[in-house]
């Protein structure tokens, strides 16, 4: 298993430009989700995902959207780039029962200048 | 609301030394799961433990120890004498309860260990 997967590992993004960031799971897991992590902060949810077809706002959702139409993809959206979606972005995946841990991507480190 | 805090912004170390890193955890669940994430200077996050509420053992692990102490909502973590791949920043987490599973993070605590 590769785990949870994510690309690219870096970007720069001028103001007002659009991208996604793409990510993997090859574990079968249901739930999916994104953070954003800022300096000196914890982790925060922008959007997760139960399941293929369902997903919903978590903490910090504007500025961005999100699809899952297969259970393993779960892209990130960010359609106009502004300098405070500066961040590092980790995607996380878990089955779903409450015994469950949350594994984590490697995460995008993303600058928009 | 969930909300869990790490008091200490940056800790700085001498080797051998001891650390104990704090988290305190507010919730109004009966039942929840802690955790404790590591993430090293290159990025990546790095699961260290689950916790969860039903059961107060202390837990050790080579080096590392934590306390769960559900009468004062803290689940600390302990590094018995630290050495310099202990560098990281360390988060504590709080499961949501209520169907989404997502985690609730503390800001994080910078743990310098020098040789």
């Amino acid at each position: 298993n590769a785990g949870v997967t994510q690309t690219p590992k870096f970007r720069i993004l001028k103001i007002g430009q659009s991208m996604t960031l793409q990510c993997t799971q090859d574990m079968n897991h249901n739930y999916m989700y994104w953070y954003r992590q800022d300096p000196g902060m914890g982790l925060k949810l922008i959007y997760y995902s139960v399941g293929a077809g369902i997903t919903d706002k978590g903490e910090v959702p504007n500025g961005y959207n999100v699809s899952r139409s297969t259970t393993e993809d779960f892209p990130l959206r960010l359609e106009l780039a502004a300098p405070s979606q500066t961040s590092v972005y980790f995607c996380a995946s878990i089955t779903g029962g409450r015994r469950d841990t949350q594994y984590f991507g490697p995460g995008t480190r993303l600058t928009v200048l | 609301a969930q909300k869990v805090t790490q008091a200490q912004t940056e800790i700085s170390v001498v080797e051998k030394e001891d650390v104990t890193l704090d988290c305190v955890y507010e919730t109004r669940d009966t039942t929840y799961y802690l955790f404790w994430y590591k993430q090293p200077p290159s990025g990546e996050l790095v699961f260290l433990i689950r916790r969860n509420s039903f059961d107060e053992q202390n837990e050790i692990s080579g080096r590392y120890s934590w306390n769960f102490q559900k009468s004062t909502s803290s689940f600390n973590f302990t590094i018995t004498a630290s050495q310099v791949v202990d560098s990281a920043v360390y988060f504590c987490a709080l499961r949501d309860q209520g169907g989404s599973e997502k985690l609730v993070f503390g800001k994080g605590m910078k743990l310098t260990v020098n040789p």
